[in-house]
């Protein structure tokens, strides 16, 4: 069965400083991949999706993943972290059949100033 | 363009009672889907809808969960009766189709079941 796992429940960084965030899926053929943001009382907001081409996914606010197949991984990557980042991060693959996404438990990202 | 429209945003209701949660997707959006998002947890899917016809109910309890899309726009998803696990936030999303990636998420209802 598909999968996705985010090892780190809580990561804290000082602003400015780089960041990434770890994501690694279980899925039999090329997966779908997604990050979604979530700040408090919001809704999920889709950062970046990864389904072919180049590994390397440019997305919104400064965001960028890249695809390992031989890790089995989609890691998130900011360079430079704003306060306004703080908030939950979700991977998810899109399971295949009827198109539904199956998530991570998610990271929580702290900034400190 | 509009979001995706939930209401209420917040709801406490005892234990044994029944909830009704209301999502409004994008305009023009033929597929609709219901999350569950528990405490600390990734959101999972309860159901998807394709138009007004149900596509994946299979992590639906059907035993007190119920959800409907009349007409192919709105949604309602209810639960009666309502346990203390319930408690979590509901997510709405919508989508053009089952083949557009893009998925869209209302704000979600947080329901606390005391």
């Amino acid at each position: 069965a598909q999968s996705v796992t985010q090892p780190d429940i809580h990561i804290t960084v000082s602003e400015g400083a780089s960041l990434e965030l770890r994501c690694n899926y279980s899925y039999g053929a090329t997966p779908y991949l997604f990050w979604y943001v979530q700040s408090p009382g919001q809704g999920l907001q889709l950062l970046l999706k990864y389904f072919s081409g180049d590994t390397l996914v440019q997305g919104i606010k400064g965001f960028e993943a890249e695809f390992k197949r031989s890790q089995s991984s989609f890691n998130l990557r900011k360079p430079s972290v704003h306060w306004s980042d703080a908030a939950e991060y979700f991977c998810a693959v899109l399971s295949g059949g009827y198109n539904k996404l199956i998530f991570g438990a998610g990271t929580r990202l702290a900034v400190h100033p | 363009e509009a979001g995706v429209a939930q209401s209420p945003r917040y709801k406490i209701i005892e234990k044994r009672q029944s909830v009704a949660f209301w999502c409004n997707p994008i305009s023009g959006h033929a597929t609709l889907y219901w999350y569950q998002q528990i405490l600390g947890q990734g959101p999972k899917l309860l159901i998807q809808f394709q138009n007004n016809g149900v596509v994946d109910d299979s992590q639906l309890p059907k035993d007190r969960f119920s959800a409907e899309r009349l007409k192919g726009v709105d949604s309602t998803l209810k639960i009666q009766p309502a346990k203390l696990e319930d408690s979590a936030v509901y997510l709405c999303a919508s989508s053009q189709d089952r083949n557009d990636y893009g998925y869209t998420f209302g704000s979600g209802t947080r329901l606390t079941v005391v």
